[in-house]
């Protein structure tokens, strides 16, 4: 496709249930970031993919966190046992490669609300 | 750790109106800058991207510059419309990761 793009645009889930995010980077592109934007705050930075490196997971607030990649496609952010505070907007950003200068193309972001 | 820090956090100005949005970062080891436009329930727009070794880049009636060694940025928009109402955002690049600032929300009224 032409950008970055997510799935589902919207998610409300219960309490406790988990959830899985998608996103689809830039064909070409690989390098994969995922970060969270509560209400109100700026972007937090949550894990990055460059091609099949280890992953830089720094970012996860916790171990109910996890994302996955599969070589330079499509990758999935997993929450388990979401909790309120879980409630954001989740952001998938795309680039050439990590080490270089590039710039980064965001997705649309799907909005999570944990009730 | 790196903190990004833009000013003001909210503007509104006249349509027509040159504007300056500000933004301060704490350490000048970064890659580059990026200036991104977030519309309300939309994602990110990037705007400028000024790599660590320039000083300034522009867009049309956008213009972006960055003082490494002081940590600042300024995003300059001459002749403002309203449809450049959003909340505008500075990010820095460090390493892998982009840290954001929380974003100047721009009003232009007609």
């Amino acid at each position: 496709g032409a950008g970055v793009s997510q799935s589902p645009s919207n998610k409300v889930t219960e309490k406790g249930k988990d959830v899985e995010l998608r996103c689809d980077p830039i064909s070409g592109h690989t390098a994969l970031y995922w970060y969270r934007q509560r209400l109100g705050q700026g972007l937090e930075f949550l894990i990055y993919f460059q091609g099949n490196s280890a992953p830089d997971k720094s970012g996860l607030p916790s171990d109910r966190f996890s994302a996955e990649r599969t070589g330079e496609s499509v990758s999935t952010l997993t929450i388990q046992r979401t909790q309120q505070e879980d409630s954001a907007v989740y952001l998938c950003a795309s680039s050439l490669a990590v080490q270089i200068n590039n710039e980064q193309f965001f997705g649309p972001g799907t909005r999570l609300t944990v009730l | 750790k790196q903190e990004v820090t833009q000013i003001p956090a909210a503007l509104s100005v006249p349509e027509g109106e040159n504007l300056v949005l500000n933004c301060s970062f704490t350490d000048s080891a970064i890659y580059n800058l990026q200036w991104f436009r977030q519309d309300p329930g939309k994602g990110l727009t990037s705007l400028l991207l000024i790599q660590s070794s320039q000083r300034e880049q522009t867009s049309g009636r956008l213009n972006a510059s960055l003082d490494k060694s002081s940590g600042r940025s300024t995003l300059y928009i001459a002749a403002s419309q309203p449809g450049d109402s959003a909340t505008y955002l500075c990010a820095v690049k460090g390493g892998s990761r982009l840290t954001f600032g929380e974003g100047t929300q721009l009003t232009v009224n007609p």
